[in-house]
């Protein structure tokens, strides 16, 4: 079974633009989560999703949004980029849209995003 | 989400045992602990999670004490694959709010390195 997926692997845009990041959970997860990784730094939960609907938001500002389709796959979109939004972007998929921490979220190998 | 404390780096020769100790002095009844690993450039992976007392699996312990304000991820006979940012997450047990959401909290974990 695949894992969870993430395109591009890397990318890299300039201030201002917009960038568009892509997620697919392992099959059968329906609950999508993301985060941001500024290097040196643990992950910063950004948003999750379950069913298609967003269930939790973190501290992060209205230029980024996302949207999960119904395969469950999901897009995170970062506009007017700064050079601080530079890091590494990692989804996470989970069965349910609740439970216990560890039981369990798979993470996938993440977008670099270079900001110039 | 209760806030944890972890060393910022260890150093420890191949085949000793490692033991990280995570402190989390304002832990809620409901929360688990949690234990995710971290290799370079890529998402973290879970590695244990336990509520009290001790949890084993097969490549980990975790030692609880009663009152739960620390725990202790032990690693035995480290090679140098195992070398990575060890992080210790603390929350789960109940929705975060409303609805609920998975969501992880994560530190700046511990950077282990594991020498010849």
């Amino acid at each position: 079974d695949a894992g969870v997926t993430q395109s591009p692997t890397h990318l890299i845009k300039t201030r201002g633009q917009h960038v568009t990041l892509r997620c697919s959970p392992i099959s059968g997860h329906k609950s999508v989560s993301w985060y941001q990784q500024v290097l040196g730094q643990g992950p910063q939960f950004i948003f999750q999703y379950y069913e298609k609907e967003e269930r939790g938001r973190g501290n992060f500002p209205d230029r980024f949004s996302a949207r999960q389709f119904p395969n469950y796959s999901s897009e995170l979109n970062v506009n007017a980029l700064l050079l601080g939004d530079s890091a590494l972007y990692l989804c996470a998929s989970s069965s349910r849209d609740w439970e216990p921490l560890g039981t369990e979220a798979f993470f996938g190998q993440g977008t670099r995003l270079t900001v110039v | 989400l209760a806030k944890t404390t972890q060393p910022i780096s260890m150093d420890s020769y191949e085949g000793q045992e490692v033991n990280i100790t995570c402190s989390h002095n304002n832990i809620a009844t409901n929360d688990y602990i949690t234990w995710y690993q971290q290799f370079p450039s890529q998402g973290p992976r879970f590695i244990i999670q336990g509520y009290k007392t001790k949890v084993t699996n097969e490549v980990a312990s975790l030692f609880i004490p009663a009152d739960r304000k620390s725990s202790t991820l032990s690693l035995p006979r480290v090679s140098l694959s195992d070398t990575a940012v060890y992080y210790c997450l603390v929350g789960g047990g109940a929705p975060n709010s409303g609805a609920g959401s998975y969501q992880l909290t994560f530190g700046k974990g511990t950077k282990l390195s594991v020498i010849p």
